[in-house]
């Protein structure tokens, strides 16, 4: 069965404070690894799409990178803006989508 | 704002009742989505519909039903209401089906059950 964990749960940081969010996962072969925010109340807001080992992808304080077994979403210099809930999820062959729990990232002024 | 409506906004029903949730997906978009999130569970994907047909299948309880019409609108269907499902659901469309595509969120309809 497809499995994705993500660490930690809760990220508190004071704003400028870099820090990365990390998303492991087990998968039936990978067609996608997708990063999506998500704010209290509201639907998933997609951030990124990875698809192969090695691969990155950055928008404005984000930057996503991807191995074989894990991903990483790295926060730098991050502003109050950017508290919201980080989820991950892997696309298997079959299009399953399976979502790891979050993180709850808050970024105090 | 998605393009992705979703209703009703809210929904309470008492258990054992039957309710259908409504999707409008974005326009142009083909796929859609449906996914439920609860505070023990997280997101849980249930069903994809692709211009029409069923793609994939996720955790979708067979109480559940879902589909898509000619105007590509959705509906998901949920019997025998437990207090479990008391819950999130949203739904999202994407242009195609592949992987590639960007998915679009709605804003959610909240179930209730009591």
């Amino acid at each position: 069965e497809d499995q994705v964990t993500q660490s930690p749960e809760a990220l508190r940081l004071q704003e400028g404070e870099s820090s990365s969010l990390n998303c492991s996962y087990t998968v039936s072969g990978l067609r996608g690894l997708f990063w999506y925010r998500q704010d209290p109340g509201k639907g998933p807001e997609f951030l990124f799409t990875l698809y192969s080992a090695g691969e990155e992808k950055e928008k404005e304080r984000l930057k996503a990178t991807l191995t074989k077994k894990e991903s990483f979403l790295h926060i730098t210099a991050p502003k109050p803006e950017d508290s919201a809930t980080y989820l991950c999820a892997v696309q298997a062959n079959d299009y399953k989508l399976s979502f790891g729990a979050g993180t709850t990232v808050t970024v105090r002024a | 704002d998605s393009g992705v409506t979703q209703t009703p906004k809210h929904l309470i029903t008492a258990t054992g009742q039957r309710v259908t949730l409504r999707c409008s997906p974005r326009s142009g978009d083909l796929s859609v989505y449906w996914y439920q999130q609860s505070l023990d569970q997280g997101l849980q994907f249930l069903i994809q519909y692709y211009n029409g047909e069923e793609r994939a299948k996720g955790n979708i309880l067979e109480r559940f039903s879902a589909q898509q019409f000619p105007d590509l609108h959705s509906e998901l269907n949920l019997s025998s209401l437990e207090l479990g499902d008391s819950a999130l659901y949203f739904c999202a469309s994407s242009v195609g089906g592949a992987v590639t595509d960007t998915q679009y969120f709605g804003p959610g309809t909240r179930l209730t059950v009591l």
